[in-house]
C-alpha cells in the first residue's frame, strides 16, 4: 500500500526557473492539499482540491499553480521560482466528508526545495 | 489571538517523566481537533484525535475544553522515542481544512 508519495524528494533549482512538484495518492481520497513548512511559520496551506478539476487557494498561494485532472494526482508548479520559495513542501490527502472523524489528513514524505 | 497557539518549548525531560502540552484555538466553531507528531525532517503523522469527552491511547491522554477553547496532551512514562515536535491541529470551516500550530518540541533524555 503506497499511500501518498511525493517526487522529487530533493530539488535544487535557480531563481526564475519553473519547477513542478508531484503528489500521488492511492487511497482515492477526494481532498488533496499542498503545504509549505518554514522555520517560525509552521505548516501553511498553499492550495487544496476537493475533487478532480476543483481547486482553491489557501493561505499562501502567490507564485504557485496547481491542477487536478485525475483524482490521484495533484501537482504543484512554481512558475518562476524565487529564493523565498525555498522550503519543505508537503502534500496531504483526506476522504470526502468533513467532520470530526473524517478531517484527518495524511501526509506525504515531503519535498525539500532549494532555490538559489 | 492566533488561530492555534502552542508553547514552542523545548521541553527537556528525563525518561519516565510525565509531560503536558497545552494549546489554545481562536475559532469557537471548530469541530475537529488533533495532535500530530513530527519527527525531525519528516512528515507530520497523526498521533490522536481529540474528542469532547477526552480520550486515552496507551500513555497518551488528550483533553478538550470547548468553553476555554483549550486542548491538552499528556504523555506519561516518557520514552526516548517520544522525542519529536507535537503539533496541535484544529479544523477550520465547513471544508474541513486544518490549521496547524507551530508545534512544541519535546526532548526526552536518558
Amino acid at each position: 500500500d503506497a499511500g501518498i508519495t511525493q517526487s522529487p524528494r530533493y530539488k535544487i533549482t535557480e531563481t526564475g526557473r519553473q519547477v513542478t512538484l508531484m503528489c500521488h495518492q492511492t487511497w482515492s481520497h477526494s481532498y488533496m492539499f499542498w503545504y509549505r513548512q518554514d522555520l517560525g511559520h509552521g505548516l501553511r496551506l498553499i492550495y487544496y482540491s476537493a475533487a478532480a478539476d476543483i481547486t482553491d487557494k489557501g493561505e499562501v498561494p502567490d507564485g504557485y499553480v496547481v491542477s487536478r485532472s485525475k483524482t490521484e494526482n495533484f501537482p504543484l508548479t512554481l512558475e518562476s521560482a524565487t529564493r523565498s520559495q525555498t522550503s519543505v513542501y508537503f502534500c496531504a490527502s483526506r476522504g470526502g466528508l468533513a467532520g470530526p472523524r473524517t478531517d484527518t489528513q495524511y501526509f506525504g514524505p515531503g519535498t525539500r526545495l532549494t532555490v538559489l | 489571538r492566533k488561530e492555534v497557539e502552542q508553547d514552542p518549548g523545548p521541553f527537556n525531560v528525563p525518561e519516565g517523566a510525565t509531560v503536558a502540552f497545552n494549546c489554545t484555538y481562536s475559532n469557537s466553531a471548530s469541530q475537529s481537533f488533533f495532535w500530530y507528531r513530527q519527527d525531525c525532517r519528516k512528515e507530520p503523522k497523526l498521533l490522536m484525535s481529540v474528542y469532547s469527552s477526552g480520550n486515552e491511547d496507551g500513555r497518551f491522554t488528550a483533553q478538550l475544553n470547548r468553553a476555554s477553547q483549550y486542548i491538552s496532551l499528556l504523555i506519561r512514562d516518557s520514552k526516548l522515542s517520544d522525542s519529536a515536535t507535537y503539533l496541535c491541529v484544529v479544523n477550520k470551516g465547513s471544508q474541513g481544512n486544518l490549521i496547524f500550530g507551530k508545534g512544541t518540541k519535546l526532548s526526552v533524555k536518558p
